[in-house]
């Protein structure tokens, strides 16, 4: 246990779906991050919250919409999406100006497109 | 951009020792960070180097040198726990906490 939850653990969506991954840290950081994690490719860096400001979009499709409500929670919302955008969703978070710049990951959201 | 290289597979024998080396390529570089992810599971911190040299951690310990962006992570004292994905990953001039990742290597230990 990590202090980052995330739900759905699984998600199966059609291309035409409309779906919401949760992440939620109880850790009390102020750094969110989304990552894409596929089969034999690195971990993939797609969105960056600092204090709830996005600070990073790493040229990602616009059918993936981040929110960050709070500095505790953050939101991928989903829509229309393509068979190879499954893959698993990691969530993560951190403190910012930390020495060893740790980021704590939930378990991730395995998703299929169908 | 940034480019980083690990071995895919490594395969070593309970209470061995093992090296998994990491290169990069970046605009900028602000520290070499390990992490390991079991089957089904997060990934998880396991070291961070900014400056060069040996940083020890119980049975693991990670090296840097910047002049040659070469990193490795030592495992000594192998247990069949051990057997996880390893990734290494550079901080770069982008972002404060922003990680770029390796492909990852995977770690067999066997009997």
């Amino acid at each position: 246990e990590t202090g980052v939850t995330q739900t759905p653990r699984h998600l199966v969506m059609g291309m035409t779906n409309k779906k919401s991954l949760k992440c939620e840290q109880h850790l009390g950081h102020n750094a969110m991050y989304w990552y894409k994690q596929s089969a034999k490719k690195p971990l993939e860096l797609m969105f960056v919250y600092n204090f709830k400001e996005q600070t990073e979009n790493n040229s990602v499709p616009s059918r993936f919409s981040p929110e960050c409500p709070n500095s505790s929670h953050l939101f991928l919302h989903l829509h229309t999406l393509q068979p190879e955008d499954s893959a698993l969703y990691l969530c993560a978070s951190s403190q910012e100006r930390t020495s060893s710049h740790e980021q704590y990951f939930g378990p991730g959201t395995r998703l299929t497109v169908t | 951009g940034q480019s980083l290289e690990q071995p895919s597979e490594v395969t070593a024998v309970e209470g061995a020792i093992v090296q998994i080396n990491c290169t990069y390529q970046t605009s900028g570089f602000y520290g070499l960070s390990w992490y390991q992810q079991h089957d089904g599971g997060a990934p998880t911190f396991l070291s961070y180097n900014a400056l060069d040299g040996l940083e020890e951690t119980g049975r693991f310990s990670s090296f840097l040198s910047r002049s040659d962006s070469y990193g490795y992570l030592l495992l000594q004292e192998l247990q069949m726990k051990d057997s996880a994905s390893y990734f290494c990953a550079v901080r770069d001039q982008t972002g404060a906490n922003n990680l770029f990742f390796g492909t990852g290597t995977r770690l067999t230990v066997i009997p």
